[in-house]
């Protein structure tokens, strides 16, 4: 199946700098690509969806400014957090859709931890 | 609206055993996929099985089975002969315009 990267895996930051996680198709692409939340024993919280080449789509309560995605390439979108605070140490996960054989499977990556002190 | 629906917050079944996983959902479209995908200690997201609504026959990967009914929008996982790795959280999800997931059910195989 196809394979999606994600990196660091974790991250530890101070309070005030900004961290960007990577999310890599490796072996197709990605003019989707998905950013989701998820906090301790709960389900994928939908951030935004993100679209090469355009803006991304943010759900509603998510702040624009605060995460950054930049989908420059059909292999590559960044989730920049930006200021980080302790309120935005979370699992954040990447997927993306591959239209090969039109399954509509959403494709994984590892995951990124992130705590900011 | 769609939403997906999974009942069982925890579940727990003794190894060799088989359990079931409950699943609803409730969409307009006629055309969709259904899924499970588990997520364990790891946190990495593995597609257990996948179902597409217009097929009547339900889906099976190997010990892993679904009792898809699309009238009553139905999609339950039947996990056969239980192992340590089945270990959990188990996440049923819908897509049609749009991926959905179900709150999630964690269940833990009791050796």
């Amino acid at each position: 199946g196809a394979v999606v990267s994600q990196h660091p895996s974790r991250v530890i930051c101070k309070s005030g700098t900004s961290v960007k996680i990577e999310c890599r198709s490796l072996d197709f692409q990605a003019t989707t690509m998905f950013w989701y939340r998820q906090f301790p024993k709960q389900s994928l919280m939908l951030m935004a969806t993100s679209n090469e080449g355009s803006k991304a789509t943010y759900e509603q309560g998510v702040e624009k400014d605060k995460f950054l995605i930049n989908h420059a390439s059909l292999t590559l979108s960044t989730l920049t957090v930006t200021s980080a605070h302790p309120e935005d140490s979370s699992f954040y996960i990447c997927s993306a859709e591959s239209r090969q054989g039109a399954s509509g499977e959403l494709f994984f990556g590892e995951g990124s931890r992130l705590t900011v002190l | 609206a769609q939403t997906v629906t999974q009942s069982q917050p925890e579940m727990s079944v003794q190894e060799a055993e088989t359990v079931t996983l409950s699943c609803t959902y409730d969409t307009s479209e006629s055309n969709y996929y259904l899924f499970w995908y588990k997520q364990p200690p790891s946190r990495q997201m593995i597609l257990v099985i996948r179902q597409e609504a217009y097929k009547q026959q339900n889906a099976t990967e190997n010990r892993f089975s679904v009792n898809f009914q699309k009238a009553a929008k139905s999609f339950s996982l039947k996990i056969s002969d239980s192992q340590l790795g089945d270990t959990a959280m188990y996440f049923c999800a819908f897509t049609g315009n749009q991926f959905y997931f179900g709150t999630g059910t964690s269940l833990t195989v009791i050796p």
